[in-house]
């Protein structure tokens, strides 16, 4: 099956800098990756995604790439804000065209301060 | 406004009983799923289900079940032949055209004692 490893675990950076969090994949079926952004007590809300067949998307400050060759995407947030701390999660899965399960990474603390 | 509910938050239950978590959407979806989430790790899938009366078990479905009687419902029980029941339980819902673009209702946390 499927494996995401997601790095680093925690992350701490200072408010209007960037934060870039990493994730490898093990299986080449893969073809939908998204992002998740989870708030304390609350569930994970989709933030951005990418398939496939494109190499970047963006929306606003966020970005996410996607290297199909190497199995590793990534979330880039930029000039962050002290909202933007929370828990990052990445995700996986092959698109099947019915109900598809995403493998999840074990999530990244991200903390922005003043 | 259209979303997914979860009942109860907080959720206490002595050891050896079962218990049923309540998930509820109004986007029509036809896909909804059930997560697993323990301190420090990432969420692992339990049982989906496509359509109604039907249900596919997940990675860790060992003490668990569920039902589908209707689209808009999918409630998740825990049974006492589950070893670690404690734990924060998401669930999500998603259309079977776009299947991956999940979205996730509140979340219950079960505590075991």
């Amino acid at each position: 099956g499927e494996n995401v490893e997601q790095h680093p675990s925690t992350l701490s950076v200072q408010e209007g800098d960037s934060a870039v969090i990493k994730c490898t994949y093990s299986d080449s079926a893969s073809n939908y990756f998204p992002w998740y952004k989870q708030e304390l007590g609350k569930g994970p809300q989709l933030i951005i995604d990418i398939r496939s067949n494109v190499g970047e998307k963006k929306d606003q400050r966020i970005a996410v790439t996607l290297n199909k060759t190497a199995k590793h995407f990534s979330l880039h947030i930029t000039e962050t804000q002290p909202e933007d701390s929370a828990v990052y999660f990445c995700a996986a899965s092959p698109y099947t065209g019915t109900a598809s399960k995403l493998t999840f990474g074990t999530g990244t603390r991200l903390q922005v301060t003043l | 406004d259209g979303g997914i509910t979860q009942s109860p938050k907080y959720l206490f239950r002595k050891e050896g009983q079962n218990v049923t978590l309540s998930c509820e959407q109004n986007l029509n979806h036809d896909a909804m799923y059930w997560y697993r989430q323990d301190p420090g790790q990432g969420l692992r899938l339990i049982y989906y289900s496509q359509i109604v009366n039907d249900f596919q078990k997940g990675d860790i479905a060992e003490g668990y079940s569920v039902s589908r009687e209707k689209k808009e419902s999918f409630p998740l029980t825990v049974t006492s032949a589950q070893k670690n029941p404690t734990a924060f339980y998401l669930c999500a819902s998603s259309t079977l055209g776009l299947a991956d673009e999940q979205y996730f209702g509140p979340g219950t946390r079960l505590t075991v004692t």
